[in-house]
């Protein structure tokens, strides 16, 4: 079965830098593109931006550009979403989300768990 | 950016209601409207994809309609599982939004 399983929650101090793990299992990552989904406390859904798994091609929305980072090592199915110069208003849940195309974002269809990050001094 | 609204931000219904949320967007998106539900503390689940398209596995009793710039989710008779966020999101263009979410409560 289709599975996104995401690396632990992380606490983090401003300044800092955090790389968050998305492994695809039951499918082959090349064969379908990955969103990345932010979730402030209490707040709703953002997204990110996403990655064609296929090129590796990064897209990202207003507001994720520069300290944000989408990879992905086919090598072991996985994807990752790197932060640097981690502020307090980056503390959220972050999700990777596959979609059901590979060359375009059209429906998140399975989602990780989500990895709970937290950044305070 | 295209904007999406949802209405009510949150309702109380019984289970066996019917119970429909409305979504709106800012423009035409045709049917590129997906609609998700969340738990707390869990991830967001699919339900709908293309504005009408049932996700495999999502239970009969929850259909989507609508095309153009107004939609709504509908469950046709509320089930205490059901109870949760519920979240649109057009994926017409680029930078992809989801509306605010809409919480079904138990009354």
């Amino acid at each position: 079965q289709v599975q996104l399983v995401q690396s632990g929650s992380e606490l983090k101090k401003p300044g800092a830098s955090v790389k968050i793990s998305c492994k695809a299992s039951g499918y082959t990552l090349t064969n379908y593109a990955l969103n990345w989904v932010r979730q402030a406390p209490g707040q709703g859904l953002e997204w990110m931006g996403w990655i064609n798994t296929n090129t590796g091609n990064p897209t990202y929305a207003q507001g994720f550009t520069g300290r944000f980072v989408f990879s992905l090592d086919t090598s072991v199915s996985t994807a990752y979403l790197h932060i640097t110069s981690l502020k307090a208003e980056d503390t959220a849940v972050y999700y990777c989300v596959r979609d059901r195309y590979s060359s375009s974002p059209y429906s998140g269809d399975y989602w990780g768990q989500g990895t709970l990050l937290t950044v305070s001094s | 950016d295209i904007q999406m609204t949802q209405s009510p931000s949150s309702l109380s219904a019984s289970v066996g209601d019917r119970v429909t949320i409305t979504c709106r967007a800012s423009q035409s998106i045709i049917t590129y409207l997906n609609w998700y539900q969340q738990k707390p503390g869990k991830a967001p689940k699919a339900l709908i994809f293309g504005a009408s398209s049932l996700q495999s596995g999502v239970p009969s009793r929850f259909s989507g309609s609508g095309s153009g710039t107004d939609f709504t989710l509908t469950i046709s008779s509320l089930l205490p599982e059901d109870f949760a966020t519920y979240y649109c999101q057009q994926t017409y263009s680029t930078p992809l939004t989801f509306g605010g979410g809409t919480k079904v409560e138990i009354k």
